[in-house]
C-alpha cells in the first residue's frame, strides 16, 4: 500500500527565508509523486509532479521538489518566501499503474513579514 | 484551469436527511473522484469513478453512494446525513495513460454542514 508522511503540520519562515516542506512516502515501486498547494477556500492546485524523467522537478511560482529514492523523500522548497505563499501544502503519491491518490496530511505554509 | 464544477458550494442539512452532491466536468476525462477533507486527515478518497456506470470504493466509502450516468457527471450521495460527514467535499478528475503522472484536477470544493 501507498502512503504519505508530512513533517510538521505547521512551518512559518520569514518573508525572503528559504521554505523546506517535506514529504516521505512509502511504496513497494517507484511512484508518481505530486506537490499541491491550496488556497483559503479553493481546491487544491497542481504545483509539480515526479514521473521519473528528472529527480529535480520545477514547478510554479519558484517552487521545486527533488526525488531521493534512498531517502524515500520528495521535499519541496523554494529559495525566497513571498507573502503569497502562505497555504496549505499536499504531497501525494500514486503508484505507476494505478489511478489512485493517497494525500498526506498537509503543511501550512505561514510566511512572516 | 480545468473545467470543474461542483453544486451546490455550500450545504447545511439536519441529521438523516438524503443529501446529493454534483460534480460536472467539460474536459471529458475518464476518471472522476470524490474526496472528503477534514482538518488533520489531509484528503480521503470516498469514491472513484472509471468510466459511465463504473465506480469503486475508496477509503472512507461508509454512508456514502455514488453514481455516474453520464461522463461529464459525477454524484455523491449521503443517504442519510450524520454529523461525523461534516466536511468539504472536493471532486476530481484525470485522464490516465500517455507519459504517465496522470495528475488529478480539483474542484472548488462543497463545504457541507450536517446539524
Amino acid at each position: 500500500a501507498q502512503s504519505v508522511t508530512q513533517l510538521g503540520s505547521h512551518v512559518s519562515v520569514s518573508e525572503g527565508a528559504l521554505v523546506l516542506l517535506r514529504c516521505n512516502y512509502s511504496s513497494s515501486v517507484p511512484p508518481y509523486l505530486f506537490w499541491y498547494v491550496q488556497y483559503p477556500n479553493q481546491g487544491l492546485q497542481l504545483l509539480l509532479k515526479y514521473t521519473s524523467a528528472a529527480t529535480l522537478v520545477k514547478g510554479i511560482n519558484g517552487f521545486e521538489a527533488e526525488f531521493k529514492k534512498s531517502e524515500t523523500s520528495f521535499h519541496l522548497t523554494k529559495p525566497s518566501a513571498h507573502m503569497s505563499d502562505a497555504a496549505e501544502y499536499f504531497c501525494a503519491v500514486s503508484d505507476r499503474g494505478g489511478n489512485q491518490f493517497y494525500f498526506g496530511t498537509g503543511t501550512s505554509l505561514t510566511v512572516i513579514p | 484551469d480545468a473545467g470543474i464544477t461542483q453544486s451546490p458550494r455550500h450545504k447545511v442539512t439536519e441529521t438523516g436527511t438524503p443529501v446529493t452532491l454534483r460534480c460536472h466536468q467539460t474536459e471529458n476525462h475518464r476518471y472522476m473522484y470524490w474526496y472528503r477533507q477534514d482538518p488533520g486527515h489531509g484528503l480521503r478518497l470516498i469514491h472513484y469513478s472509471y468510466g459511465v456506470k463504473d465506480t469503486d470504493k475508496g477509503e472512507v466509502s461508509d454512508g456514502y453512494s455514488v453514481s455516474r450516468s453520464k461522463t461529464e457527471d459525477f454524484l455523491l450521495t449521503l443517504e442519510s446525513a450524520t454529523s461525523s460527514q461534516t466536511s468539504v467535499y472536493f471532486c476530481a478528475i484525470s485522464e490516465p495513460g500517455g507519459q504517465g503522472g496522470h495528475e488529478q484536477f480539483f474542484g472548488p470544493g462543497t463545504r457541507l454542514t450536517v446539524l
